[in-house]
């Protein structure tokens, strides 16, 4: 069965600092991944996707991702974190056969220490 | 465009009331989505549609919760009798083209409290 999970409850990094929230994925076949972010009382918002090709894909707000099919990894990176950043993200796979099924994560909630 | 709509923003209402909760998708998107979010179960999907006809029905938690399309702008939600635990925000999404790979919008969800 297809799963996602993102071990990290809860993450605290200092505005600055470089962040990672990490995204495990179980699917047969290559799946399509996505970020979402929420801010607090919002509707999620899509950070980036992967679909094929390139496995390191860039997205909004100076986040980046990185597809590694041999550790069924899809973990979001961002090089220096912003206040605003502070959100809860959430990882989800999209199925490419079959009967559709777009399963999200748990979520991660990132606080920012300024 | 104005994005995904959903009205009420909040909805309080007693045990043993119906409940309407509604979604205007982005125009021109096939796909429309209803989600369920709580802290104990995080984001679950219920319900979704491709060209306003029900595709996977498969997350609506029991009978007590419907969902129509009656046309490509609008779709309703509805828990009759609601209950405490139906207590949640419930986000209407839509998207275009292909439902696992297009992206999906999201509206600013529908808060409901059931006391």
């Amino acid at each position: 069965a297809q799963s996602v999970t993102q071990p990290d409850i809860h993450i605290t990094v200092s505005e600055g600092a470089s962040l990672e929230l990490r995204c495990n994925y179980s699917y047969g076949a290559t799946p399509y991944l996505f970020w979402y972010v929420q801010s607090p009382g919002q509707g999620l918002q899509l950070l980036l996707k992967y679909f094929s090709g390139d496995t390191l894909v860039q997205g909004i707000k100076g986040f980046e991702a990185e597809f590694k099919r041999s550790q069924s990894s899809f973990n979001l990176r961002k090089p220096s974190v912003h206040w605003s950043d502070a959100a809860e993200y959430f990882c989800a796979v999209g199925t490419t056969s079959g009967t559709y099924k777009y399963i999200f994560g748990t979520g991660t909630r990132l606080k920012v220490l300024a | 465009d104005a994005g995904v709509i959903q009205s009420p923003r909040h909805e309080v209402t007693e045990m043993g009331q119906e409940v309407t909760l509604r979604c205007k998708p982005i125009s021109g998107h096939d796909y429309l989505f209803w989600y369920r979010q709580t802290m104990m179960r995080g984001l679950e999907l219920l319900i979704y549609f491709n060209n306003n006809v029900p595709i996977d029905d498969s997350g609506m938690p029991e009978d007590r919760f419907s969902a129509k399309m009656p046309n490509a702008s609008f779709s309703t939600l509805k828990i009759q009798p609601s209950e405490p635990r139906d207590s949640a925000v419930y986000f209407c999404a839509s998207s275009f083209g292909l439902a696992g790979k297009g992206e999906q919008f999201f509206g600013p969800g529908t808060r409901l409290t059931v006391l």
